[in-house]
C-alpha cells in the first residue's frame, strides 16, 4: 500500500521561501508524476507541479515563476520550494502521486497545512 | 488553460436520495476526467476516472458519465458517509484542473 507523508515549517513568514519534503513509502514510484497540489482555507484544489522519475518538470503557470519541485528517487523523497510567500500562499499543501495510466491523482498525503504571517 | 466548471455549489439531500453533480470543461476534454470525495479535514479520495471508470473499492452506488465537455457523478442512493465534498479534475492537459467542488450535505 502507497503512503505518502508530508513535512514542512508549518509557519512560514511572508516574502520567506516554503521548503516542504514528501516522503513515499510501500510500493512502486517510478510510474507516477510525484505531484504537489494545495487548498486554501475553506477553497478548492489548486494543482501547483510535478516531477517525473528521471527528473522532468511540469509546472502550474500561475506559480511557475515562484516554485522548484526536485526529486531524491534513492530516498524516495520529492520536495517544493515556493517562494517571496503572501498570505495568499496560506493552505494546506498536499503531495500526491499521478498515475498516467489513469490520469488521476491515486494516493495523497494527508496534507500539511502552512501559514504565511509574521 | 482549460477551466472546470461544477454545479450546484451544494446541496442539500436526504440518505436514500438520488443525487447527480454536474461537471463542465471549458473545451473538449474526450474522456479524461476524474471525480474526488474529500470529507472535512481529509485529503481527497480517488473515486472514478476516464469519466464512467470506479476505482477499486468504491462503492456501485456511484457511478460517472459524459464525455466533451459534459459530465455528471451520480450517487444512486446516499449513504450517511457519502455526505462531502465532491470534485472533478481533468487529466487531457497541463496545467491539471479541478472543479470548484459541490458540498453534498445533510438535509
Amino acid at each position: 500500500q502507497v503512503q505518502l507523508q508530508e513535512s514542512g515549517p508549518g509557519l512560514v513568514k511572508p516574502s520567506e521561501t516554503l521548503s516542504l519534503t514528501c516522503t513515499v513509502s510501500g510500493g512502486s514510484t517510478n510510474i507516477y508524476y510525484w505531484s504537489w497540489i494545495r487548498q486554501p482555507p475553506g477553497k478548492g484544489l489548486e494543482w501547483i507541479g510535478y516531477i517525473y522519475y528521471g527528473g522532468s518538470t511540469n509546472y502550474n503557470p500561475s506559480l511557475k515563476s515562484r516554485v522548484t519541485i526536485s526529486g531524491d528517487t534513492s530516498m524516495n523523497q520529492f520536495s517544493l520550494r515556493l517562494s517571496s510567500l503572501t498570505a495568499a500562499d496560506t493552505a494546506v499543501y498536499y503531495c500526491a502521486l499521478y498515475d498516467i495510466t489513469v490520469e488521476s491523482f491515486l494516493h495523497w498525503g494527508q496534507g500539511s497545512l502552512i501559514t504565511v504571517s509574521s | 488553460d482549460i477551466q472546470m466548471t461544477q454545479s450546484p455549489s451544494s446541496l442539500s439531500a436526504s440518505v436514500g436520495d438520488r443525487v447527480t453533480i454536474t461537471c463542465r470543461a471549458s473545451q473538449s476534454i474526450s474522456n479524461r476526467l476524474s471525480w474526488y470525495q474529500q470529507k472535512t479535514g481529509k485529503a481527497p479520495k480517488f473515486l472514478i476516472y476516464g469519466a464512467s471508470n470506479l476505482q477499486s473499492g468504491v462503492p456501485s452506488r456511484f457511478s460517472g458519465s459524459g464525455s466533451g465537455t459534459d459530465f455528471t457523478l451520480t450517487i444512486s442512493s446516499l449513504q450517511p458517509e457519502d455526505f462531502a465534498t465532491y470534485y472533478c479534475q481533468q487529466g487531457y492537459s497541463v496545467p491539471y484542473s479541478f472543479g470548484q467542488g459541490t458540498r453534498v450535505e445533510i438535509k
